[in-house]
């Protein structure tokens, strides 16, 4: 059974604050993705990895396979930044998720 | 396209009490699952389809049924409810081969 661990819990950053989340995982995968829950609670998906780095806007992913790892990064924290951000690893037909790390990004 | 929708958003049911939990797509994806989220836990997989007809257990299956009669809907009861079934349910949804998966908005459920 894959689990899935995430720090921190929770994080509070100042407005313009570069945020690190991490997201570390047991066993081999074949993708991990990044999630978005706002607190009206819908969930968006932000990022598929399987190796590597992607970016989009002032977020970025990475992800090292060897160490079973993955970083979310947010460049220049706004407050509508502000949300739970869930790490989710794939694991043959299904997904499991880590507990998410509340971010809150005051001004 | 609408997305995935889920109906109700919110429910109150009494022990012992059934219901189903609608969700539907309309984007055609083979991919169906349900989730509960409970408070300090991740996302938690109840049970999933990979097509119409086909059904199979997640993780916490205990208390839950689904059915798959189209690619669009896949409906969740709750036969004889709990209170331990208080949670807030996600149905999402995916195509096969496409790892994005598109989540409805939640229905709050609880159980007294």
């Amino acid at each position: 059974k894959n689990e899935v661990e995430q720090s921190p819990q929770n994080l509070t950053a100042q407005e313009g604050e570069f945020i690190t989340i991490n997201c570390s995982y047991s066993v081999g995968i074949s993708a991990l993705h990044w999630l978005q829950q706002h607190p009206g609670g819908g969930i968006v998906s932000l990022f598929m990895l399987s190796s590597g780095k992607k970016k989009h806007g002032r977020l970025i992913a990475t992800i090292n396979i060897q160490e079973k790892h993955s970083s979310l990064h947010i460049t220049a924290s706004h407050p509508r930044d502000s949300a739970v951000y869930i790490c989710a690893v794939r694991y043959g037909n299904k997904l499991v998720f880590g507990a998410g790390t509340i971010l809150r990004v005051k001004s | 396209n609408a997305g995935v929708t889920q109906t109700p958003k919110f429910q109150v049911l009494k022990t012992g009490q059934s219901m189903t939990l609608q969700c539907a797509q309309d984007m055609n994806h083979e991919y169906m699952s349900w989730y509960r989220q409970d408070p300090g836990m991740g996302l938690r997989l109840i049970h999933y389809s990979v097509g119409a007809g086909i059904t199979d257990q997640g993780e916490v299956p205990n208390g839950y049924n689904v059915s798959r009669s189209t690619t669009e809907d896949f409906p969740l009861r709750l036969l004889s409810a709990a209170p331990s079934q208080t949670s807030v349910y996600f149905c999402a949804s995916r195509t096969s081969g496409v790892e994005t998966q598109y989540f409805g908005p939640g229905t709050r459920l609880l159980v007294l």
